[in-house]
Formats: C-alpha cells, structure tokens, sequence
C-alpha cells in the first residue's frame, strides 16, 4: 500500500542535543510538510517543500531546518533541541499544492513523538 | 487571522449518533477537511467537503456545511467503540494548500 512512513515512532534525545526525524512516502506527492503537535493542541505547519523548493512559516524558530534529498525523503533536524520542542512531529504528503487545480488532500503518517531529557 | 474552533469533549452511547462541530474564520476556505487521531498515531482523513456544497454523507459519516454561518459538523450514525478518538475539523487556507486545524474534539463511546 502506498503510505507515509515515519522513523522512529518514538525518539529520545538530551537537551541540545542535535536530532533528525525521518519520512518517507510511496505516493510520489510534489508536497512533503512536517507539523509539530504538542499534547491536547491543534497540529501547527512548520515548513513544507514543494518538490526541491523549501517553504519556512514565519513562525517557525530557526531551530528547525529540513532536507530533502529526493522526492521519497524528507528530514526534520532540530539543531538544539529544548524543553519546549518535546512533541508529536508528524508528516504529511499532498500530490500538489495549487489550490486552482482542487481537492489536494493531505496524506499523514504516524508520526514520531520526541522526548527531550 | 485564521482559526477554527471545537469543543473539546463529546461523550455518546455506542449505538447513537455523534455530532461533532466546527466554526471557522476564513471564508475563502475552499475545503474543509475531518481528520481521525487515534492515540499514539498520525492523522486520519476521514472526509471532506467542497465549499460550494452543503452536505456530504460517505456511509456512516455525514457533513454539514453553513457557509454563511462558517459552521461545520460531522455527524457519526451508529456511533461504535472504534470511533473513539480525536476529531480534528481543518480549513484550507492561503495560496497553497495550507490547512489550519482546530484543537480537536476527544470523542467517547460507552456501552
């Protein structure tokens, strides 16, 4: 079945301590977006790519960064992870993302949730 | 700015039907979406709806939609124990497929 897939399901790294989340997916999407989900909250966009082209929410910290390598993979690194970034990290995969050309579903994996200590 | 609100908790009998509701602010949305979050996992798509109709139904799901009133609801018939989860209502919103999210409505099924 073609899916979004996240690694690992569950991370634990130590405060400042550099960590990469990983996703793939099988859809062949242009669109690739990562959303931080803290407990009992909303989850909230922090970038996507549009195939090679790196999308930043104005909010998003400079703590974050990603790459994507090719269009199967795409990486979150968090450079000095703090308290606060303890949280669910999900991706998610749409086939585009042109709102003229309709319905552009967005396709979620399981997510990783992250641990900081 | 944008946002979409939820309440937070619905609590039903397995058997009856579960309406979960949505507001939102952006009137251009073209799509709203429902998404399904079982613990400990990723977002499920559940269904959606296209701003230029009022009603959706996809076997047991239901969507309504109040352009005017910017109001959405998911209505669950025959609500069972393996729907319980969190619901989130999401809008479509900007010039590329950004989706904002509500908090979520915790959903409850007991015999």
């Amino acid at each position: 079945d073609a899916m979004v897939i996240q690694n690992p399901r569950y991370q634990v790294t130590q405060f400042g301590k550099p960590v990469t989340l990983s996703c793939s997916q099988t859809l062949n999407h242009n669109v690739m977006y990562w959303y931080q989900q803290k407990s009992s909250q909303a989850p909230k966009l922090l970038f996507h790519y549009y195939d090679k082209d790196f999308n930043n929410e104005a909010d998003t910290p400079d703590n974050f960064q990603s790459r994507r390598p090719n269009t199967s993979f795409c990486f979150l690194d968090i450079r000095s992870p703090g308290l606060g970034d303890a949280a669910m990290y999900l991706c998610a995969t749409s086939r585009d993302r042109d709102i003229l050309r309709g319905n552009q579903p967005q396709h979620f994996g399981d997510g990783t949730r992250l641990s900081i200590l | 700015g944008e946002d979409v609100e939820q309440s937070l908790f619905l609590s039903v009998r397995e058997g009856d039907s579960s309406v979960i509701n949505c507001t939102y602010t952006d009137s251009s949305s073209t799509y709203l979406y429902w998404y399904k979050q079982e613990p400990g996992a990723g977002l499920q798509l559940l269904t959606y709806i296209f701003s230029n109709m009022d009603m959706k139904q996809d076997q047991r799901l239901t969507v309504l939609l109040n352009k005017k009133d910017k109001h959405l609801s998911l209505r669950i018939a025959d609500t069972q124990t393996g729907d319980s989860a969190i619901y989130f209502c999401a809008e479509r919103s900007g010039g590329y497929n950004k989706l904002i999210f509500g908090a979520g409505t915790r959903l409850a099924v007991h015999p």
